[in-house]
């Protein structure tokens, strides 16, 4: 099993849907966690840390399901601006801090 | 307030060539990550460099070397070099607190090596 793993994608969506990305990780101790987008042959841009206790950061919802070791990532009222792959990043803290990129899930939105 | 810069932005070499990459963090950062990603994956941790030190590595062999210097750029070298090696090299920054960096890392625009 992969370490972290996404929902292969693409999804294609249209404007003003919404839509949830799940990523699921293989080992318990892992202890931070983030979304980043990705444009096509763009550098990874950091969207938002996850919390425990879910955060927010405008149609934006990210959450954290320890007990069953995924996160997800809600957007509403998509935007075409918001086509791009999401990566989600887990980071296990072994003898070293274990930085580990999903493979990404690439979404659509259609007019 | 000045991003994460690479330098060359392109780079076609062959195989068992050595190549240097270079990365300036952003303004007011002082540890630089190093990533490479090959097309249709998520980036892999190569190492990271704090204090012109190697903190910490990831998976990969010994063909990978760095450098940072005291105004916190770095250098990625990559010896004997493979087709395998072909990928988009990324550059992250970040900052460096009391108890450990801050993991909230900002990416420069990668430089895309071609081995042929």
């Amino acid at each position: 099993r992969k370490e972290v793993e996404q929902d292969p994608g693409p999804f294609n969506v249209p404007e003003g849907a919404t839509v949830a990305f799940n990523c699921t990780y293989s080992n318990s101790a892992s202890q931070s966690f983030f979304w980043y987008r990705q444009d096509c042959r763009k550098e990874p841009k950091l969207l938002m840390s996850v919390y425990s206790s879910g955060n927010e950061d405008g149609r934006f919802t990210a959450q954290l399901n320890r007990a069953s070791q995924y996160i997800s990532l809600l957007i509403r009222d998509s935007k075409l601006s918001d086509s791009a792959t999401y990566l989600c990043v887990v980071i296990l803290k072994t003898s070293y801090d274990k930085v580990i990129f999903g493979p990404g899930t690439s979404l659509s939105v259609i007019p | 307030d000045a991003g994460v810069t690479q330098s060359p932005t392109h780079l076609i070499k062959t195989r068992g060539q050595q190549v240097t990459l270079r990365c300036s963090p952003k303004s007011g950062h002082d540890t630089v990550s190093w990533y490479q990603q090959a097309l249709g994956q998520g980036p892999q941790f190569i190492f990271q460099y704090y204090e012109e030190e190697e903190r910490q590595r990831g998976n990969f062999p010994d063909r990978f070397s760095g450098h940072q210097f005291p105004n916190y750029s770095s250098e990625l070298n990559v010896n004997a070099l493979l087709l395998g090696d072909s990928a988009l090299y990324l550059c992250a920054s970040s900052l460096w607190l009391a108890g450990g960096w801050s993991y909230e890392q900002y990416f420069g625009p990668g430089t895309r090596l071609t081995v042929t």
